[in-house]
């Protein structure tokens, strides 16, 4: 089976924190993604990496960054985190370009 | 994008078959129709895809009709555990080969027992 994991289930940091979230993928998948999913807005893709140390920006790529410096590892960072990132953060793999993404369980943030 | 029509909610008794429409009336001839499950405040997870010919896993059936505008998730067998939000999704190629899974509202499922 696939497994995704994330770093934290919960999170709460207050606003102008610098914020890391990590992702990690146990079957060598090429490609990590970055979700984040809100109410009434559904999953909104943020980054996504076909490559180590390689990184696209998706949809809503304004106030995160991102690193990956190792295949089974994806982070994505707030560098100032602001309340309006307060979300359900999903990170996601695949195995190749438009293949089935397998998700983790998500982190949901609170920014105070 | 190709857009994903489905209904809002729908119910099903435990033990029945548990039928999901979507309606992608703009799919365009190379997209694939995928379909998750999100299972409150944990991440989606994956059923079933397919193009054009009906598909079955172990989870699963897909029905996609031959003028390709609809499909229909079938869970043959309804458990409580199944109840979550359903996504179809028709997954787009964008910036080369790239590809982007947009989803939509989906339909809750409500197994009753």
């Amino acid at each position: 089976d696939v497994k995704v994991t994330q770093s934290s289930r919960y999170l709460v940091k207050r606003t102008g924190e610098k914020v890391f979230l990590e992702c990690v993928q146990d079957m060598d998948h090429e490609n990590m993604f970055w979700y984040r999913q809100d109410p009434g807005l559904g999953l909104r893709l943020i980054y996504f990496s076909y490559d180590v140390k390689m990184k696209e920006k998706g949809d809503i790529p304004e106030g995160y960054s991102v690193s990956r410096e190792k295949k089974e590892r994806f982070s994505l960072i707030l560098e100032s985190a602001s309340t309006n990132q307060t979300s359900m953060y999903l990170c996601a793999s695949s195995p190749n370009r438009g293949e089935t993404q397998y998700f983790g369980p998500g982190t949901r943030l609170l920014v105070l | 994008d190709a857009k994903t029509t489905q209904p809002t909610s729908m119910d099903c008794a435990e033990g029945r078959a548990a039928n999901l429409p979507c309606n992608h009336s703009t799919i365009s001839g190379n997209e694939y129709v995928y379909w998750y499950r999100q299972i409150h405040s944990q991440g989606p997870q994956y059923i079933i895809h397919g193009l054009k010919n009906n598909e079955t896993n172990e989870m699963a059936s897909l029905i996609i009709t031959e003028d390709r505008k609809s499909s229909t998730l079938i869970l043959p067998h309804a458990t409580l555990r199944d109840t979550a939000v359903y996504y179809c999704i028709v997954r787009v190629a964008y910036g080369g080969s790239n590809y982007k899974l947009t989803f939509g509202k989906g339909t809750l499922l409500t197994v009753n027992p």
